[in-house]
């Protein structure tokens, strides 16, 4: 079983629509990161939370660190929204980054 | 400078070939660490260092071996590589060891033929 859970794994949404996308961890953690990752690689970080909410432009990240659960959320999502969003969170116990499997999104004008 | 920067962005290499991957960072990042992803799967830790020491080795197969020069620069250098080696090779460091805050560079892509 993976310590970080991601939902889904694919989504396809019209141009405009708001998306979700939940992470479940199980280990207990410093802090989780949003990370955003376009096709050909690079890595960029959206947002790193260790309560609370944060917003930054359309996006917006929550946690809940009671339930260990995290949601990014995109308004008015636009084409150029199309990556991979993927939740990581860093271990409380060491230098271990732990990620999540990535969610896909497609983003249709 | 806010970035960590990856050279070269893309690498073809010979199973026979010696080449190295360079990262570095101005950040003052004490901590620098490799990961290596394969397609559509997430990056996989495979070395982290702190104060210019290595303090985590998941592992890694010799042929990887990482080196780093001073506290800005940290080099993965590749030798006798195979073809399921090929992946893209992120680097990433943060102020320390168990800093929250974490930066990626943009990787190298790998293909090893």
């Amino acid at each position: 079983k993976n310590e970080v859970e991601q939902s889904p794994q694919n989504l396809t949404a019209q141009e405009g629509e708001f998306i979700t996308i939940n992470c479940s961890y199980s280990v207990g953690i410093s802090a989780l990161h949003w990370l955003q990752q376009h096709p050909g690689g690079g890595i960029v970080s959206l947002f790193m939370l260790s309560s609370g909410k944060k917003k930054h432009g359309r996006l917006i990240a929550t946690i809940n660190i009671q339930e260990k659960h995290s949601s990014l959320h995109i308004t008015a999502s636009h084409p150029r929204d199309s990556a991979v969003y993927i939740c990581a969170v860093r271990s409380d116990t060491g230098n271990q980054f732990y990620f999540g499997t990535g969610t896909s999104l497609t983003v249709i004008p | 400078d806010t970035e960590v920067t990856q050279t070269p962005k893309h690498l073809v290499m010979g199973m026979t070939n010696k080449k190295s991957l360079k990262c570095e960072q101005h950040m003052g990042h004490r901590a620098m660490y490799w990961y290596k992803q394969k397609a559509k799967k997430p990056p996989e830790l495979m070395f982290v260092y702190s104060y210019e020491k290595l303090s985590i080795n998941e592992s890694v197969p010799s042929r990887f071996s990482p080196e780093c020069p001073n506290s800005s620069l940290l080099n993965l250098h590749l030798h006798a590589l195979q073809p399921e080696d090929s992946a893209l090779y992120l680097c990433a460091s943060s102020q320390g060891a168990g800093s929250r805050a974490t930066t990626f560079g943009s990787g190298t892509r790998l293909t090893v033929v």
